[in-house]
């Protein structure tokens, strides 16, 4: 079975922190994704990885950023942690290939004082 | 753009009845179509897909969907509903060409499904 796994289930931060959020898979997939998921908006994509060391802006990329330096390890970073970053965040990963399905991790529920 | 909607914020069915859980899409050309579900405080896991073929698809958990193409639905259903089915259902698609945002899944907002003992 594929296995995601995000470092943290449960962080609370204070604004202006930097905030590290680790992702790792362990089925050598070559994509790797992080989204954030609010009541109401279901799942918006925040940015994805189709490669090592590489990275694409999804649809709400502003105050994060990510780094991919292993394939199996996928990292989402808010620069200077706000209030409205609060929210569930979730990693997922896939096979390349566009018919294959996501696989996601437990998520990490964040929250910003 | 391709674009999900899932046109229930909930949906409440007894426990042994039937119970479908809506979706529509829009994309450009073929789509490929998924299911997801997330139980509480959990990621989403993946119920079924469809790709070509066969316009009904099974998945997990006695789950199933059916595609039809001039609607454009992908509707989620379950002849009998079990109380563990209680969950946040998610629809997603994906366009089969290639071009920009062909890595993108897009999701629906979510269906919450309430099976009533």
């Amino acid at each position: 079975d594929v296995k995601v796994t995000q470092s943290s289930r449960y962080l609370v931060k204070r604004t202006g922190e930097k905030v590290f959020l680790e992702c790792v898979q362990d089925m050598d997939h070559e994509n790797m994704f992080w989204y954030r998921q609010d009541p109401g908006l279901g799942l918006r994509l925040i940015y994805f990885s189709y490669d090592v060391k590489m990275k694409e802006k999804g649809d709400i990329p502003e105050g994060y950023s990510v780094s991919r330096e292993k394939k199996e390890r996928f990292s989402l970073i808010l620069e200077s942690a706000s209030t409205n970053q609060t929210s569930m965040y979730l990693c997922a990963s896939r096979q390349s290939g566009r018919k294959y399905e996501q696989y996601f991790g437990p998520g990490t529920r964040l929250t910003v004082t | 753009a391709q674009s999900v909607a899932q046109p229930e914020d909930q949906v409440n069915v007894a426990e042994g009845n039937p119970l479908t859980v809506k979706c529509t899409y829009s994309v450009s050309g073929n789509p490929y179509l998924f299911w997801y579900v997330q139980y509480p405080n959990r990621g989403l896991q993946f119920l079924l897909k469809y790709i070509t073929g066969d316009n009904l698809v099974k998945g997990s958990y006695g789950f199933e969907a059916e595609f039809n193409k001039s609607q454009t639905s992908f509707h989620l259903k379950k002849p009998s509903a079990l109380v563990s089915d209680s969950a946040l259902y998610f629809c997603a698609v994906r366009a089969v060409q290639s071009g920009a945002g062909s890595y993108q899944l897009t999701f629906g907002k979510g269906t919450k499904l309430s099976v009533i003992p």
